[in-house]
């Protein structure tokens, strides 16, 4: 079965470029999740959805993060300006059913690894 | 709000040896608990889970994990280590009624040792 498949897996993008990471959650899972995994911050929640609805938010750090989900098959997470601050891990994963709040395994994808020089 | 702490940053075994990594948690109820591991370059790896029933719970790579409701523990074990394992393990949960789904832990990094 394909896993939640994210890409780029690696980005180095100059300061104030624009970035968008995109993810392809699981067939079927009705939950999508961005995270953030710095060294500092550790793994940090970003932003969810719930069918392709926006439900939480406030892990967004400002403004320059925007995340859509236009169907179900697809999200985005995009940067803009970036900055070096915003170099981290972008983990997106999904689930089914409520996800973690009723005991269901979020599953992730293999990161997108972005660099800000 | 929930919290989950790993106190041991780094942990170094001799492969062979048994493994013990400590997760404690901070919820008003009996929560959702999770072990995922994540390998250098890779994503986060469902180890185990535990949500009602028997309190010491199976997982994939010879890995188990106990709840101990009165110590609001869920530390995970593997009776002997492979250098396969070596790897960062992060315990997690989930709460009813949360908004936020998963709270991770810090983290603890595995070293093995041949």
């Amino acid at each position: 079965d394909a896993g939640v498949i994210q890409s780029p897996r690696h980005e180095v993008t100059e300061m104030g470029q624009e970035v968008t990471l995109r993810c392809k959650p699981i067939s079927g899972h009705d939950y999508l999740f961005w995270y953030r995994q710095t060294m500092m911050r550790g793994l940090e929640l970003l932003i969810y959805f719930n069918n392709n609805v926006p439900i939480d938010d406030s892990g967004m750090p400002e403004d320059r993060f925007s995340a859509k989900m236009p169907n179900a098959s697809f999200s985005t997470l995009k940067i803009q300006p970036s900055e070096p601050r915003d170099s981290a891990v972008y983990f997106c994963a999904s689930s089914f059913r409520r996800g973690a709040v009723s005991g269901n395994t979020i599953y992730f994808g293999e990161g997108s690894w972005l660099t800000v020089v | 709000a929930q919290s989950v702490t790993q106190p041991d940053i780094h942990i170094t075994v001799s492969e062979g040896a048994s493994l013990e990594l400590r997760c404690n948690y901070s919820y008003g109820a009996t929560p959702y608990l999770f072990w995922y591991v994540q390998s250098p370059g890779q994503g986060l790896q469902l180890l185990l889970k535990y949500f009602s029933g028997d309190t010491l719970v199976q997982g994939i790579k010879g890995f188990e994990a106990e709840f101990k409701r009165s110590q609001s523990s869920f530390n995970l074990r593997k009776p002997s280590v492979h250098w396969s394992d070596a790897a960062e393990y992060f315990c997690a949960v989930g709460a009813r009624g949360s908004a936020r789904q998963l709270t991770f832990g810090s983290g603890t990094q595995l070293t093995v040792l041949p």
